[in-house]
């Protein structure tokens, strides 16, 4: 099946402006969570949403949010972009707590990011 | 706290050698799973191992191994054999109670030269 994908891959943008970020889970992932990854900082959590509902947030700012459709694809928006916003934004996606234990066991599937780069 | 060490920023063999990368965790809780996810270039996170803290056993998967020990609260990762295709940021990841969210070390970086 389809893994996670996400768009775009690359963007660049300038500071001030806004970016959106999309993710669409593998078919039957309901919960898409969110991860930061720069160089300096190493990999954070950004926010975790479950059937359209935001379940976990990690230590960001309000200006990084997001949101989860009925169909379970995310987006994420970032809004007045610094240059230390410039970082690979990850995706994942996990089947429903208490699925099959194939399904399960894996935990979070990753998109290959969208690589954000502000100027 | 709850923290992740590893301490090995990149490890650079040649091919067909073994290679162990260290982690170290922290928790206090009882409960929890270790994770071993590999990066490549692509960007990608692959799943490699998860592990729950009621299980010490050593576990193999062809070329690779993991030694989880409590004692020392290390879960290092072994590849034997090396090849070019190993070559990639390896993360170890923790996870604690019911919050699925995941605590990073910081990677290694392995380069396995031909």
């Amino acid at each position: 099946k389809a893994g996670v994908t996400q768009t775009p891959r690359y963007l660049i943008k300038t500071r001030g402006q806004q970016v959106t970020l999309s993710c669409s889970p593998i078919s039957g992932h309901r919960s898409v969570s969110w991860y930061q990854q720069t160089p300096g900082q190493g990999l954070q959590f950004l926010f975790e949403y479950f059937s359209e509902t935001q379940r976990n947030k990690g230590n960001f700012p309000g200006r990084f949010s997001g949101r989860q459709f009925s169909n379970s694809r995310s987006e994420m928006n970032v809004s007045t972009l610094e240059l230390g916003d410039s970082a690979l934004y990850l995706c994942a996606s996990k089947a429903k707590p208490g699925a099959a234990a194939i399904a399960n066991t894996g935990e979070l599937f990753f998109g290959e990011g969208s690589r954000l780069t502000v100027l | 706290a709850q923290k992740v060490t590893q301490a090995q920023t990149e490890i650079s063999v040649v091919e067909k050698e073994d290679v162990t990368l260290d982690c170290v965790y922290e928790t206090r809780d009882t409960t929890y799973y270790l994770f071993w996810y590999k990066q490549p270039p692509s960007g990608e996170l692959v799943f490699l191992i998860r592990r729950n803290s009621f299980d010490e056993q050593n576990e193999i998967s062809g070329r690779y191994s993991w030694n989880f020990q409590k004692s020392t609260s290390s879960f290092n990762f072994t590849i034997t054999a090396s090849q070019v295709v190993d070559s990639a940021v390896y993360f170890c990841a923790l996870r604690t109670g019911s919050n699925y969210q995941l605590i990073w070390g910081a990677g290694t970086k392995l380069i396995i030269k031909p």
